[in-house]
Parts: structure tokens; sequence; C-alpha cells
């Protein structure tokens, strides 16, 4: 099976750099995605890691150490905006690439 | 027009009732996927489909059915909703490698 976990609430202020941390268990491993959910809206595809390293879009970064089953979402340059919830799901045995989400974080940027 | 279309959006039903979540998608995506959302639970996988003669169940099946009717359309079926099913329901869709998916707008369902 699989089984992920994230905290469940982050807060921050605005201009600021916030981590959100997911650590995970998998049979089999292909990769580490992320979404971002607005309150009550449809999840958005952020990133995904199938690799060892930082990969950086813009004001987002994802990390992935397999070897720690251990990644991250960097959030840099904090907006209100940004106040949503984060999923990492990550994608295990069978070669389907189907993800397994974590429970989510909340994440609240303050003025 | 949005990609990944769900309908209906909003339904209240009572218990016993079955009930149909249509989900239709203009992506050409093969892959197709139905979610269940609770609070502070993230998302279930409810069933998946690789193509129209492809069908799987999630991790969550019990008490649900889909059809895949064609490439772009996967319903999914409630026969006789309980209130525990009360939840919002995503479709999503994606292409062969799977590792993005296209979410709908979701359909809140409340089973009284």
């Amino acid at each position: 099976g699989q089984s992920l976990e994230q905290p469940s609430e982050v807060t921050a202020v605005e201009g600021a750099i916030v981590q959100i941390n997911c650590t995970y268990q998998t049979s089999g491993f292909y990769g580490l995605s992320w979404y971002q959910q607005h309150d009550g809206g449809a999840p958005t595809f952020l990133s995904y890691n199938a690799l060892d390293g930082l990969e950086e879009t813009g004001r987002f970064s994802s990390f992935l150490s397999r070897s720690d089953s251990y990644g991250y979402l960097l959030l840099q340059e904090l907006q209100m905006k940004d106040s949503a919830s984060y999923f990492c799901a990550v994608s295990g045995s069978g070669g389907s690439y189907i993800p397994t989400f974590g429970r989510g974080t909340s994440l609240i940027v303050h003025p | 027009d949005a990609d990944v279309t769900q309908t209906p959006r909003n339904r209240i039903t009572k218990t016993g009732k079955r009930i149909m979540l249509e989900c239709s998608q203009t992506k050409g995506h093969d892959r197709m996927y139905w979610y269940r959302q609770d609070p502070g639970l993230g998302l279930q996988l409810i069933y998946y489909s690789f193509d129209v003669k492809d069908i799987n169940k999630g991790e969550i099946s019990d008490g649900y059915s889909v059809s895949r009717q064609a490439q772009a359309k996967f319903s999914l079926s409630l026969e006789s909703a309980i209130p525990n099913q009360t939840a919002l329901y995503f479709c999503a869709t994606s292409g062969a490698g799977g590792r993005e998916q296209f979410f709908g707008p979701g359909t809140r369902l409340t089973v009284l």
C-alpha cells in the first residue's frame, strides 16, 4: 500500500517563504506530484518529481529525495492568493502512474 | 470552454435514491478517474478507466458503479445513496503518462 504524511496547516505572512513537507511510504515509486486547491475548487497540478533534486517553476519549487522518501514544496514571495490547500501525491507500483493523495496542507497567508 | 466538465454541480437527494454524476472531457485523453473528497481526507480514488473497455476499482468503490460510454464520457452512479456518501466528487483525466491530472469543477452531493 501507499501512505503519505503532510502537515495539516501552515501559516505565513505575505512576502515570506514557506516549505510544505511530505513523507511517503510506498511499495513502488514513480514520482511525487503536488496539487493546489482553492476552497471548493478543482485541484490544479503544480509539479512532478521523478528524480532526486529541485525543480523550479516560477515562485514554486519542488524537491525530492527518494532515499529519504521525502519531498517538499517551496513557495517564495508569498501572496494572499497562495492561501489554499496543497496536496502531495505519490505514484507507485503497477506502471499505471495512478497517484495516491495525501490529506492536504492548508496554507494560510496573512497580510 | 472548460476541458473537463461535470454535471450536475450540486445535487441534494434522499437516502435510497439512484444518482448519476456525469463527466465529459475535450482533452482527448484516454484515462479518466472519479475521486471523492471529504474534509480533511484528501482525494480518494473510486474508479478509473484507461480506455472505453477498461474499468478498474479504486480504493473506495463499494456502493458505486461507473460507465465509460465513450472516450470523452465517464459517469459515476450511486445505486442506492446513503448519507455517508455526502461529499465533493471530482472527475479527472490524464494522458498516457498519467503524471498530470486535469480535474473537473466538482459535484457537491448531499444525501439526506
